[in-house]
């Protein structure tokens, strides 16, 4: 069973457009968060969410906004997208009981 | 700010050979230290944690250890194999009350040649 998955896998879609990139963990932590990995390869936290509430808000623009539903799911809105926004978007969770964090697949983005 | 380096960036070793991975963190202020492996199109899996306390960490082939002091980690794999081709990340975790932020390093990018 998937611990940490994420969908889409692969996103490409034109500057300017609208899209959610969705994620949902089954192990039952309180914690989720999203990184964004870009193509020098540094993976940088963008946001934290404990038991659906925001707890880390890295300089991010306020284009993306994240939402939890509940605290298995924390999915990540991308307003008026732009060339820079092409990156691979990871979803984490975390037992706050726990320092190990488990990450899922990858989202990879690419706006044209 | 906590910045992290990991050297080298890539290096290719004959199968069978040790492999030494380097990294270097500038605040020596951390709560404990990771080693993650990143497969080509995957996500992260953790290999191995050291609490800020510890020196070192041991799973099967993999060793880890720690120099808080001196803002330094090295992850050692014995008796390489092919399967161990992967990017190893390093990320440190901030001493910041009430959250767990990390901060990675680039990986050093490792190709086990059978």
């Amino acid at each position: 069973d998937t611990a940490v998955s994420q969908t889409p896998k692969y996103l490409v879609t034109q500057m300017g457009n609208d899209k959610s990139i969705k994620c949902e963990q089954n192990l039952g932590h309180d914690t989720m968060y999203w990184y964004k990995q870009d193509s020098k390869k540094f993976l940088k936290i963008m946001f934290s969410y404990n038991n659906k509430e925001l707890i880390i808000n890295e300089t991010v623009p306020n284009r993306f906004s994240p939402k939890s539903p509940d605290k298995a799911h924390l999915n990540l809105h991308i307003n008026s997208l732009e060339l820079g926004d092409s990156a691979v978007y990871f979803c984490a969770s975390r037992n706050n009981q726990r320092e190990t964090q488990y990450f899922g697949p990858g989202t990879r983005l690419l706006v044209l | 700010k906590q910045e992290v380096t990991q050297i080298p960036a890539a290096l290719s070793v004959p199968e069978g050979e040790n492999l030494v991975l380097n990294c270097s963190f500038t605040d020596s202020a951390i709560y404990n230290l990771q080693w993650f492996r990143q497969d080509p199109g995957k996500g992260l899996t953790s290999l191995l944690l050291i609490q800020s306390s510890q020196r070192e960490q041991t799973s099967g082939r993999l060793n880890a250890s720690l120099d808080k002091s001196s803002g330094r980690s090295t992850l050692y794999i014995a008796a390489s194999q092919p399967g161990d081709s992967a990017t190893y990340l390093c990320a440190v975790r901030r001493v910041f009350y009430g959250n767990n932020r990390l901060a990675f390093g680039k990986g050093n990018q490792v190709v086990v040649i059978p």
